[in-house]
């Protein structure tokens, strides 16, 4: 069945740092890909997404490209702050169907 | 505009006791649906429903019930609480036409002893 494979953490990283986050799926067909951010206490939240090969989603300074090729998504952002302090998790959707999820990454950002 | 509420937030059962999970979304979403997230295992889905009245299971629906009366309402029990159900729980909704699109409550933290 599908799947959804990312680093587990906790990535630790000082403020102003380079972050990738690597996720890696398996799928049949061409699901849409995704990223969630859950902050403490909270639910989860869509970072963002892309629907197809070659994609790149982006919001609040995070980007992830869809490469069909390496069946990845990593999350990447040029710089960090602290309140970027969460999990973040890799999620997949099959057109139509339920979404598959990662094991969350835990990030925290030290000023 | 309240989004997803979920109730309670935090509740300790013993084992083979019940209790029901609330959730309610106030957006006329078609679409809800229940999950659990444990430790190194991501969220996984237990029940969904495309509408009133329309359920059906997902990934891990052993030991859970749902009905969807309203639009609104999705509630999820447990009738024999076990431990193996400590977990915490996020229930979200989605309009049928973007799925992909889902809004989730904040979550239940249950605790099975």
């Amino acid at each position: 069945g599908d799947s959804v494979t990312q680093m587990e953490g906790p990535v630790t990283l000082s403020e102003e740092a380079f972050l990738t986050i690597n996720c890696t799926y398996t799928a049949t067909g061409y699901p849409s890909l995704f990223w969630y951010v859950q902050y403490p206490g909270e639910g989860l939240q869509l970072l963002l997404k892309a629907t197809k090969a070659d994609d790149k989603g982006s919001n609040k300074g995070f980007e992830a490209t869809y490469r069909k090729e390496t069946t990845s998504f990593h999350l990447e952002k040029g710089s960090v702050q602290v309140s970027d302090s969460a999990v973040y998790f890799c999620a997949l959707s099959p057109r139509g169907q339920n979404f598959v999820f990662g094991p969350g990454t835990r990030l925290s950002v030290l000023p | 505009n309240a989004g997803v509420t979920q109730t309670p937030k935090f509740q300790v059962l013993k084992t083979g006791q019940s209790m029901t999970l609330q959730c309610a979304q106030d957006m006329n979403h078609e679409y809800m649906s229940w999950y659990r997230q444990d430790p190194g295992m991501g969220l996984r889905l237990i029940h969904y429903s495309v509408g009133a009245g329309i359920t059906d299971q997902g990934e891990v629906p052993n030991g859970y019930n749902v009905s969807r009366s309203t639009t609104e309402d999705f509630p999820l029990r447990l009738l024999s609480a076990a431990p193996s159900q400590t977990s915490v729980y996020f229930c979200a909704s989605s309009t049928w036409t973007d799925q992909e699109t889902q809004y989730f409550g904040p979550g239940t933290r249950l605790l099975v002893l």
